[in-house]
This record gives structure tokens, C-alpha cells and sequence, in this order.
């Protein structure tokens, strides 16, 4: 079946640490992008990608990085300048950027400050 | 200003009845998407049903529909028939274009429990 597996499912970073989530689709989409989900804040997107190679900022990206190398993946980085980055964290894919086209989800990673 | 208000943090509904999830939308663009999405508590986010801004009926989908008021800029969920697995976290979302491309903004969404 296809979909989109990200892993771990849970993560602990600590403090000064870079961590990296993993995100994988087997659909054959050309857009995925990374959001963060907060308590009460619904869904906020930190970084999106269109095409290989090619990545732009969302509303939030500051203290994440990524990289689009291959089409079926898109890793996120949150680096050690992200003070705050217990939250929950869902990568989405859809197969182009079309006002029409639902996302499809990921199950998330939650990540924890140890 | 908030391009997607979803007003109701919580809503509580009897097993069997209806219930209307509330959205509002802003937005100055005449072509966009408008989305609902179910999380169960186990996080994942699934796809309900969607409404283009040229549709000129309202979108439904099984026990879903979407009752969509484009002058008041409003895309409420009507969820009917409710069942104790409907309880859930409901999000709003639309699509607008911005630099080529559609991007996507959630509403913070409404808390949907369903007693038996």
C-alpha cells in the first residue's frame, strides 16, 4: 500500500543536540511538506518542498533545517537554535501543489526534550 | 488576522445525532480549496471531504457534508448519524495560491466527542 512512514515515532533530544526526523512516500508526489502541532494551536508549516532540490520556508522555520535529494524523501532537522521543540510533528505529501489535492498524512513523531 | 477561525474548541454530541462543526475562512483570492480533516488520538490525519470555491454545490462524502456559504466565507461540517468512533479532533483547512504554488493553513481546531 502506498502512504507516507515516518520514523521514529518517538524521539528525545538533548539539549545542544541536533535531531533529524525521517520522512518517506512511496505515492509518487511531487509536493511534501513538515508542520509542527501544538496543544490547542492546530497544524503550522515549517518548511515545504515542490520539487527535488528545491525547499521553501514556511511560517515557523526558524531552528529547522531540510533537504529534498530524492523525491520520496524529505528529512527534518531541528537544530539546537529551536529552543522549544517538544511538540508533535506530521509530514504531508501531495502530488502537486493544486488548490484540489488533500494531503496525505503521516502518523507523526513526538518529540521531547530530555 | 487568521485565515482559517474555527470557533468551537469542544463540542459534545449524543450518539445518532448531527452535529455542525464551524469554519470560517479569509481569504481575497477567488480560486481556492477548502478541506476537513479527522485526528483520532492516535495523531494521524485524515482526509473528510473537500470543496473547490467554483463548486457550486455543497461537497458530500458518506455521513459528511459541508455546508458551504460563500458570501459569509463559511465551510461548516456537518457530520450525521454521529458514532462513538467520530470522537475526534476536526480540522479546517484551505488552500490559496501564493508564489505558484497552494498552501495549505489549519484552523486550530474543535474537539468532537460523542456520547453514547
Amino acid at each position: 500500500d502506498g502512504g507516507i512512514t515516518q520514523s521514529p515515532k518517538y524521539l528525545f533530544r538533548k539539549e545542544g543536540q541536533n535531531v533529524t526526523l525521517s520522512c518517506e512516500q512511496n505515492l509518487n508526489h511531487d509536493a511534501m511538506y513538515w508542520y509542527r502541532q501544538d496543544p490547542g494551536q492546530g497544524l503550522r508549516l515549517i518548511y515545504y518542498s515542490q520539487i527535488v532540490n528545491d525547499f521553501q520556508k514556511g511560517d515557523i522555520a526558524e531552528g529547522y533545517s531540510v533537504s529534498r535529494e530524492k523525491k520520496e524523501s524529505f528529512p527534518l532537522t531541528v537544530t539546537s537554535a529551536q529552543k522549544n521543540p517538544t511538540a508533535f510533528y506530521l509530514c504531508a505529501s501531495n502530488r502537486e501543489a493544486l488548490s484540489n489535492q488533500p494531503q496525505h498524512f503521516g502518523d507523526g513523531t513526538r518529540l521531547s526534550i530530555l | 488576522a487568521q485565515k482559517i477561525t474555527q470557533t468551537q474548541p469542544g463540542m459534545f454530541v449524543q450518539e445518532k445525532e448531527a452535529v455542525t462543526l464551524d469554519c470560517t475562512y479569509d481569504t481575497s483570492d477567488p480560486s481556492y480549496g477548502l478541506f476537513w480533516y479527522k485526528q483520532p488520538s492516535s495523531g494521524e490525519m485524515i482526509f473528510l471531504i473537500y470543496q473547490g470555491s467554483y463548486d457550486q454545490q455543497n461537497a458530500t462524502e458518506g455521513r459528511y457534508s459541508l455546508n458551504f456559504q460563500k458570501a459569509r466565507k463559511s465551510a461548516n461540517l456537518v457530520i450525521s448519524a454521529s458514532q462513538l468512533g467520530d470522537s475526534a479532533m476536526y480540522f479546517c483547512a484551505m488552500r490559496e495560491p501564493s508564489g505558484g504554488s497552494y498552501i495549505p493553513t489549519f484552523g486550530r481546531g474543535t474537539s468532537l466527542i460523542v456520547h453514547p
